[in-house]
């Protein structure tokens, strides 16, 4: 148990359907992140908020909309997605988005098949 | 952020110290090395880093040369819950944003 906790596990959606993806954590900490791990690919990093503020998003298409109402929680709206999204979500928490010396600690991941 | 090489794989006898190693010959003075790891499915898992000394914990050691330019993670006794995906990351000193490799897949036979 790392205390971030992703829901759903997995999740299989149609491309016309909207969905989202929750993450929370109870570790105190104030910057959280979403990454996306295809099959085969690296993890690559998708958006990060620090306090609340969203301080980086990478190039991230639009039918994927994050939300971060505090800095416990962390959503990912999906809408109109393409069989390419599926993959492994993954979201992580740090104490906050300055310095080196945040360890990030990640949630088990919610496996997504779009169909 | 400075890049990391390490090879693809490698394996080990249970019981046996696991050394893995990563190449870093770019890295700059105020950039951290990390080590996180991954087992099947699941999300990467935090186990050390380090700037210029050598670190240990509960979980590995860390061994980074003089030079900085390259280190080894050290599993003193692999089990066989240690397969896993182990990536070797420079982490920035201005933020911490973690950029993964493809790691080096470790097998732990028994």
């Amino acid at each position: 148990e790392t205390g971030v906790t992703q829901t759903p596990r997995h999740l299989v959606m149609g491309m016309t359907n909207k969905k989202s993806l929750k993450c929370e954590q109870h570790l105190g900490h104030n910057a959280m992140y979403w990454y996306k791990q295809s099959a085969k690919k690296p993890l690559e990093l998708m958006f990060v908020y620090n306090f609340k503020e969203q301080t980086e998003n990478n190039s991230v298409p639009s039918r994927f909309s994050p939300e971060c109402p505090n800095s416990s929680h962390l959503f990912l709206h999906l809408h109109t997605l393409q069989p390419e999204d599926s993959a492994l979500y993954l979201c992580a928490s740090s104490q906050d988005g300055q310095g080196p010396k945040n360890i990030q600690y990640f949630g088990a991941g919610t496996r997504l098949s779009v169909l | 952020d400075a890049k990391t090489t390490q090879p693809p794989s490698m394996d080990c006898a249970e019981g046996r110290a696991a050394n893995l190693p990563c190449n870093h010959s770019t890295i700059s003075g105020n950039e951290y090395v990390y080590w996180y790891r991954q087992i099947h499915s699941q999300g990467p898992q935090y186990i050390i880093h380090g700037l210029k000394n050598n670190e240990t914990n509960e979980m590995a050691s860390l061994i980074i040369t003089e030079d900085r330019k390259s280190s080894t993670l050290i599993l003193p006794h692999a089990t066989l819950r240690d397969t896993a995906v182990y990536y070797c990351i420079v982490v920035s000193g201005a933020n911490s944003k973690l950029t993964f490799g493809k790691g080096i897949t470790l097998s732990v036979r028994p």
